[in-house]
């Protein structure tokens, strides 16, 4: 089965932009979790959705947000772009939420501000 | 903030070496889970072992978990330069809103041919 696809890889964004990420989860899984990792904070939990809700949201500002489509592909958003944000932003798919059964993680978005 | 801990920060073996990396974490959880990464890509699923289990095995891996001191420690047996990439453990606890993986810092691992 297909996995996790991310678009897009790479993305360089001007500081006050703002930026959309995809991410299709693997067929059958309702569930996406986002997150973000830098080199000085690690993977840091950013929001999950299940079933087009959002279940779950990390310790982020307002200017992320996200959202799930019915076919539970999903998207973050990320408004008035600071440097800081530069990060690889990974999603990951799991069939209820994890649960114990695991996540797939997609390849990542590198976000670059500049 | 990241609830594991992961020692040591970085490794380096020598093909068909053992390699161990140790994770602490800080609260109850339901499950552990190691992940690896390789050069910045996407997290891969290595293993996952339950909080009311002791020890997993899966090929060259060997997982343990000891709740009473909130410790789990990835043995990777007769290492490839392949294995060269970051481990990740990470925490899962279920219930209500909660339900998310709390990473580890990581170990970095390099295998030398």
């Amino acid at each position: 089965k297909a996995g996790v696809t991310q678009t897009p890889r790479y993305l360089i964004k001007t500081r006050g932009q703002q930026v959309t990420l995809s991410c299709s989860p693997i067929s059958g899984h309702r569930s996406v979790s986002w997150y973000q990792q830098t080199p000085g904070q690690g993977l840091q939990f950013l929001f999950e959705y299940f079933s087009e809700t959002q279940r779950n949201k990390g310790n982020f500002p307002g200017r992320f947000s996200g959202r799930q489509f019915s076919n539970s592909r999903s998207e973050m958003n990320v408004s008035t772009l600071e440097l800081g944000d530069s990060a690889l932003y990974l999603c990951a798919s799991s069939l209820e939420g994890g649960r114990g059964y695991g996540y797939t993680f997609g390849s990542g978005t590198r976000l670059t501000v500049v | 903030s990241q609830q594991g801990e992961e020692d040591p920060q970085a490794l380096s073996i020598q093909e068909g070496e053992n390699a161990t990396m140790n994770c602490s974490y800080k609260t109850s959880i339901n499950n552990l889970q190691w992940y690896r990464q390789n050069s910045g890509r996407g997290l891969v699923h290595l293993i996952l072992i339950r909080s009311n289990e002791r020890e997993k095995h899966s090929g060259r891996l060997r997982v343990t978990l000891d709740t009473s001191k909130k410790s789990s420690s990835l043995l990777i047996t007769a290492s490839r330069a392949a294995d060269t990439a970051s481990y990740f453990c990470a925490t899962e606890v279920f219930g209500g809103a909660t339900n998310k993986l709390i990473f580890g810092t990581g170990t970095l691992l390099a295998v030398q041919p």
